[in-house]
């Protein structure tokens, strides 16, 4: 069974960094593209950026909002993908998610519970 | 950046009724198009990709369409358990967008 696990959330004062870590598991990680998003209460979704597999580069794509304050990377040694921010905003409050991709990030088939990132002084 | 817009932003249904969602995008995206629910509290689910492929384990009743500009998604006879936020997502271009979600209510 597919399962992904976030973790790494929690209240966070602005301006901080905070690291989350998306611990995958029922697949091997190494074959697939990896993204994250996140929801703000009560608002829609929004995706944060994509890492492809090593296969095809390893590299990232960011949204904009973001673009110049995070980092998405990962070890797949570990199943893990990551999503470090920096600098972080009040606007920055939301639940994150991890997701399996299918092919390059078009679609999004498996996702993990979320973890709740605060940004509060 | 593609605009993604969903039409209703919240839709009143029964139980057994017939509920259509539509999405358009602001520029044309092939198929390259899928369907997501979310319930309160729960992370999303994709239930179709590529305008009309159902993902495994999802039932039938739900079916989408569409090309280009314009999709829909439809749920042929609502259950209970259908109850739900439905999002449209495009993987035509970065950055991936999504329409801004169409509660499906109790009537």
């Amino acid at each position: 069974e597919v399962q992904l696990v976030e973790s790494g959330g929690g209240l966070v004062k602005p301006g901080r960094s905070l690291t989350l870590s998306c611990t995958a598991s029922g697949f091997t990680i190494r074959d697939y593209a990896m993204s994250w998003f996140r929801q703000a209460p009560g608002k829609g979704l929004e995706w944060v950026g994509s890492i492809r597999a090593k296969a095809y580069g390893g590299t990232t794509e960011y949204a904009a909002s973001v673009k110049d304050r995070v980092v998405i990377s990962r070890d797949d040694s570990k199943s893990v993908a990551y999503l470090q921010m920096n600098f972080l905003k009040t606007e920055d409050t939301a639940l994150f998610y991890c997701t399996r991709d299918h092919g390059d990030a078009n679609h999004f088939d498996s996702w993990g519970q979320g973890t709740l990132v605060s940004v509060s002084s | 950046d593609i605009q993604m817009t969903q039409s209703p932003s919240s839709v009143s249904a029964s139980v057994g009724d017939r509920v259509t969602i539509t999405c358009r995008a602001s520029q044309a995206i092939i198929n390259w198009l899928a369907w997501y629910q979310q319930k309160p509290g729960k992370a999303p689910k994709v239930l179709i990709y590529a305008a009309s492929t159902l993902q495994g384990g999802v039932p039938s009743r739900f079916s989408g369409s569409g090309s280009g500009t314009d999709f829909t998604l439809t749920i042929s006879s609502l259950q209970p358990e259908d109850f739900a936020t439905y999002y449209c997502q495009q993987g035509y271009s970065f950055p991936r967008t999504f329409g801004q979600g169409t509660k499906v209510e109790v009537k």
